[in-house]
């Protein structure tokens, strides 16, 4: 089974400055897809970002990008120049590429808060 | 933009007692999940739902869980005798197609607080 890891339950940063957060994440398999999820106080999990494993450049969305290791199963998400509306929890996801059955789940980690000082 | 909606917001229930968990995915989308997360842990899977039938659940979808689209646009998640174990946040999420890089679209969650 995969796991996914996050070790940083919260990070602060201050506006307009950078903040990476880390996720590991242990799996058999070759061929998966990883997910950044952001859910603020009391709203859905929005997909902020996601790299498909075969694919050795790093997804960008605007100002978040992702640095994938995948030999050190890693894939942290880099949020730049912050902004208040970054204040979030912020989950890493796992997902097969193997065809287990309709509807591959997500795995997720513990989560990261994100906290902006304005 | 179209969205997941769950309802309620939140449910109080007693410890013995049914509840059914309400969604209505995004119209045009075909697989269904249900996932939950108990206050401080992670987000877990339940179980995913196509066809008109269970495609995956995980082992904390025991007997006491089931899934319904009862008429082509709710998707509910039923708990038949709920236990104080099974207070928690329960998501509903929704994917257009199966292909494992396509999101799952999330509602908001509903918080099931058992008493």
């Amino acid at each position: 089974a995969q796991t996914v890891t996050q070790s940083q339950p919260e990070m602060s940063v201050q506006e307009a400055e950078t903040v990476t957060l880390s996720c590991t994440y242990d799996t058999s398999e070759s061929d998966y897809y990883l997910f950044w999820y952001k859910q603020p106080p009391s709203r859905q999990m929005i997909l902020v970002i996601r790299q498909e494993a075969y694919k050795q450049q790093n997804a960008t969305e605007n100002r978040f990008s992702v640095n994938f290791q995948k030999a050190a199963k890693s894939f942290s998400l880099k949020i730049s120049d912050s902004q208040l509306g970054d204040a979030a929890m912020y989950f890493c996801a796992y997902r097969s590429a193997f065809f287990v059955a309709a509807g591959n789940k997500l795995t997720f980690g513990g989560g990261t808060r994100v906290l902006v000082k304005p | 933009e179209p969205e997941v909606t769950q309802t309620p917001s939140h449910q109080v229930t007693q410890m013995g007692q049914e509840v059914i968990l309400r969604c209505v995915p995004i119209s045009n989308h075909l697989y269904f999940y249900w996932y939950r997360q108990i206050l401080g842990q992670k987000v877990e899977f339940l179980v995913s739902f196509y066809n008109n039938e269970i495609s995956e659940k995980s082992e904390i979808f025991d007997d006491q869980f089931s899934v319904e689209r009862p008429d082509g646009s709710n998707f509910t998640l039923k708990i038949r005798s709920t236990k104080l174990e099974d207070s928690a946040m329960y998501f509903c999420a929704s994917s257009v197609i199966d292909s494992s890089n396509q999101p799952q679209h999330f509602g908001d969650g509903t918080r099931l607080s058992i008493l």
